[in-house]
């Protein structure tokens, strides 16, 4: 069960777009479009971001969205704004029946 | 409102056990799959475990498999994670939540579980 790739660290200033990637395999992301996307900001509870690859919870904003390619599914984020600053978290089910999460990305704004 | 409470967190020595209880409320406890999730201070997020509605099904992650057992009492709305032989690293703050669709909608604040000598 090794977790979701994701890259340690991605930075943008505000205004721009983001994109955070999370590769996993045939057995998870590749099999699935049960990828969801998580935000947490320090020493608060995670928050979703997006469901079932693409789905947009009520409330999230619309400048957050996902997509998946095969084995590898995407956070974007546009119009970057400081308030983004956190750590985002992939999530995966897979074939084990299992969850799997990704290691995090810490976003910067510039 | 759906709410989720985490208890029983605490500091214990290795080897040891405890039981955290997630108490539900403000939906129907009975019909959702809940899920453990725990945070190693200054780590990532780790999935640890999950039963489905009825507790027919569940599964746990490999670093917790016969060693953590999680169970769910639909008349008290409450989902417990009983954890016996106690390790360094399973030192973390320990998130129940509830899914639906494969992600985690709504999480509890968490409780800390600290395992030292």
């Amino acid at each position: 069960q090794s977790a979701l790739t994701q890259p340690a660290s991605v930075s943008g200033s505000p205004g721009q777009s983001i994109t955070i990637s999370c590769t996993g395999t045939s057995s998870d992301i590749g099999h699935y479009n049960y990828v969801s996307w998580y935000q947490q900001h320090p020493g608060k509870v995670p928050k979703l971001m997006i469901s079932e690859v693409t789905n947009r919870p009520s409330g999230v904003s619309i400048r957050f969205s996902g997509s998946k390619s095969g084995n590898t599914a995407s956070l974007t984020i546009s119009g970057l704004q400081a308030e983004d600053e956190a750590d985002y978290y992939c999530v995966s089910y897979t074939t084990s029946n299992t969850q799997l999460f990704g290691g995090g990305t810490k976003v910067t704004v510039l | 409102e759906v709410q989720l409470v985490e208890s029983g967190g605490g500091l214990v020595q290795p080897g040891g056990s405890l039981r955290l209880s997630c108490a539900a409320s403000g939906f129907t406890f009975r019909d959702n799959s809940m899920h453990w999730v725990r945070q190693a201070p200054g780590k990532g997020l780790v999935w640890v475990s999950r039963i489905n509605s009825g507790g027919s099904t569940i599964t746990y992650a490999d670093s917790v498999k016969g060693r953590f057992t999680i169970s769910r009492d639909d008349a008290k709305t409450t989902l417990y994670l009983q954890m016996n032989s106690l390790r360094v690293d399973d030192t973390a703050v320990y998130y129940c939540a509830r899914s639906r669709a494969g992600a985690f909608d709504f999480w509890g604040q968490g409780t800390l579980v600290t395992v030292s000598s």
